[in-house]
Order: structure tokens, then C-alpha cells, then sequence
């Protein structure tokens, strides 16, 4: 079957680093999103990986390896405007994405 | 104003009703998706089309279905709804001109079903 896997709430201190981690089984990989969603509102898209490495945007980046069904969401300088839930989503051999359940990322002063 | 719009925003409604949530995007995508949210579980896909004469079903279709009217617009019907349709429903839109096809998501439509 298909899974994705990632931990269900963390709590991180304003201004410290967090690293979300995300381990996925899909038929077929086609890529990995990582998506930021506020409570009550749509999900935004954050970052993409289709080979192994890193990919940094600004305070966010994303990791990926793919022989080990992995991938993982690191911000820095944390606000508490990133309190949230983080989405990781892989694209299957169809094409079609496969969603985890989200983290709920809860930031204190 | 919002590229993807959904409405309503919200809608409570009786167990039997035919309900209709619609999509619009003003993003110029061929691709148009909805979703459902539950609590504790991730995005599940329903429907898809990626153009007005494509519709595919996603992991979860049984007791929806859809009408893409326009390469704009995408509605999604609840024939009869029941309880455990209550839901977050997001339609999300999408093309594949950057090469990674992301998606694109609406505000949502929450939905309950007495």
C-alpha cells in the first residue's frame, strides 16, 4: 500500500531551528512537496525535491533520499507566524499525490 | 482577488440532500482537483480533470460526482449526503508548464451533514 508518514504534532521555541521529517511508500516516485497550512485555511505550496539533496528557500529547505523513502522540512530562525501544520506529499507512479496527515508545528516565545 | 474560489464557504446540511460545491479559478490551469480533509488523516483525492473532457475518479469517489463546465469551473455534487461526508473540502488547480505541476489550492468549503 501507499503511506506516508510523519509525526503528528512537535513544538519548537521562537527563533530555534526544527526539522520535520517525512517517510514515504509510494508505487512509483515522481516527487516530494512539502505544503504549509494555517488552521481553517488552504494549503500553500512550500518546496519541491525529485533528486537527493537539498533545496533551500530563504529560512525553509527540504531534503530528500530517495533509496531511503525519506525527506524532511527544515525551518530556521523560527516565527510564530510558522506555528502551523506542515503537509508532506508524494507523487506516485500515476501522477496523483499522496498526502500525510500533517504536523502540527506549535511554536512558544 | 483570490485565484482559486470556492462556494460556499460553508454549508450545514440534512442527511438525503443533494448538495453542490463549486470551484472557480482565474489561473488560466487546465487541471482542476477535489479533495476532502479529516481530522487526523491527510488529503484525500476525489475527483480530477485535467482538461473540460477528462474527468478521472480519485482514491475516494463513491457517493460524488462532478461536472467540469468550463476549463474554469469545477463543481462537485453530493447526491445524497450522509454523516460521514462532513468534511473540509478543498478544489485545487494545477498545470504542468513549471514542470513539477504544483497545486494550487482554494480557501475550502467546510461542510456538515446532520
Amino acid at each position: 500500500g501507499q503511506n506516508i508518514d510523519q509525526p503528528t504534532e512537535m513544538t519548537a521555541t521562537e527563533g530555534a531551528i526544527v526539522q520535520i521529517n517525512c517517510t514515504y511508500q509510494t508505487s512509483g516516485f515522481n516527487g516530494l512537496f512539502w505544503y504549509q497550512q494555517h488552521a481553517g485555511e488552504a494549503p500553500t505550496f512550500l518546496s519541491y525535491n525529485v533528486l537527493d539533496g537539498l533545496e533551500e528557500k530563504g529560512r525553509f529547505s527540504s531534503f530528500l533520499s530517495r533509496s531511503k523513502g525519506y525527506s524532511y522540512l527544515l525551518l530556521k530562525e523560527l516565527q510564530m507566524k510558522d506555528s502551523a501544520s506542515y503537509l508532506c506529499a508524494s507523487k506516485d507512479s500515476n501522477y496523483q499525490l499522496i498526502w500525510g496527515a500533517g504536523t502540527k508545528l506549535i511554536i512558544k516565545p | 482577488d483570490a485565484d482559486v474560489t470556492q462556494t460556499p464557504r460553508n454549508r450545514i446540511t440534512k442527511t438525503g440532500k443533494r448538495i453542490m460545491l463549486e470551484c472557480s479559478q482565474t489561473k488560466g490551469h487546465d487541471r482542476m482537483y477535489w479533495y476532502r480533509q479529516d481530522p487526523g488523516l491527510g488529503l484525500r483525492l476525489i475527483y480530477y480533470s485535467f482538461d473540460v473532457k477528462d474527468i478521472n475518479k480519485g482514491e475516494i469517489s463513491d457517493g460524488y460526482s462532478v461536472s467540469r463546465q468550463a476549463q474554469a469551473k469545477f463543481s462537485l455534487s453530493l447526491e445524497s449526503a450522509i454523516p460521514n461526508q462532513t468534511a473540509l473540502y478543498f478544489c485545487a488547480t494545477s498545470d504542468n508548464l513549471d514542470g513539477i505541476d504544483t497545486q494550487y489550492f482554494g480557501p475550502g468549503t467546510r461542510l456538515t451533514v446532520l
